[in-house]
């Protein structure tokens, strides 16, 4: 049973406009967040992070969003560039816990 | 300095053969993770170290799987008697304490395939 779900496989958006990705989770033990971003035959990287105790983070053009209620955040990239295209996984650590877990990731493509 | 490092990048292996993973991690950093990334899935946890101590294990999937981080530095993850189910690309990450929310750093990853 998948702890972090990102339901949207991928994501095509055109250069300046709004990439909106989205992420669920199940486990309310989850008080850290962090987005990473991955290009093929890379390691992920990191991207932006969120706390439980805020609703909201930015950085730059990257602002996450934590709605605890309902065990959601968001990845708002605006405006989205054609080097934004990448695998975006959104991760999640338990209250205590050391390791992430993380979602399947959305696959982003910006269209020049 | 340089980030994490990880080699080989890319290893083909027969079913049965012993393969060995070797991680680099950043510099001073005391926490370091190995993660499994299958095809199309995110990348899963399978061990922790704090320094040379293994504090989690609870990821590795079978005792096939083993991992060592002898000095406190580099890391080698072992797995014996590969199958085919250990095809992955094997991701590790070093974040610098082993304090909670630390950003992990990861290296390029080794890809791995057994025949």
């Amino acid at each position: 049973d998948q702890q972090v779900k990102q339901n949207s496989p991928s994501l095509s958006v055109q250069e300046g406009r709004i990439s909106i990705l989205n992420c669920d989770y199940t486990n309310s033990m989850f008080d850290y967040f962090l987005w990473y971003k991955k290009y093929p035959a890379e390691g992920p990287t990191f991207l932006i992070s969120i706390s439980s105790i805020k609703d909201k983070n930015e950085d730059g053009r990257f602002t996450v969003f934590l709605n605890k209620s309902a065990k959601h955040l968001s990845l708002h990239i605006v405006p989205s560039q054609p080097g934004d295209s990448a695998v975006y996984f959104c991760a999640a650590r338990p209250r205590g816990g050391q390791n992430f877990v993380f979602g399947p990731g959305t696959r982003l493509s910006v269209l020049p | 300095g340089a980030g994490v490092s990880q080699s080989p990048r890319y290893k083909v292996a027969k079913r049965g053969q012993d393969v060995a993973l070797r991680c680099d991690p950043i510099s001073g950093h005391v926490s370091l993770f190995w993660y499994q990334q299958a095809l199309g899935q995110g990348p899963e946890f399978l061990t922790y170290f704090q320094n040379e101590a293994q504090l989690d294990k609870s990821g590795l999937p079978s005792d096939r799987f083993f991992a060592e981080r002898p000095e406190g530095s580099v890391s080698t993850l072992k797995i014996q008697r590969t199958q085919q189910e250990d095809s992955a690309v094997y991701l590790c990450a070093s974040s610098f304490t082993s304090g909670g929310g630390e950003t992990q750093y990861f290296g390029p990853g080794t890809r791995l395939l057994v025949l």
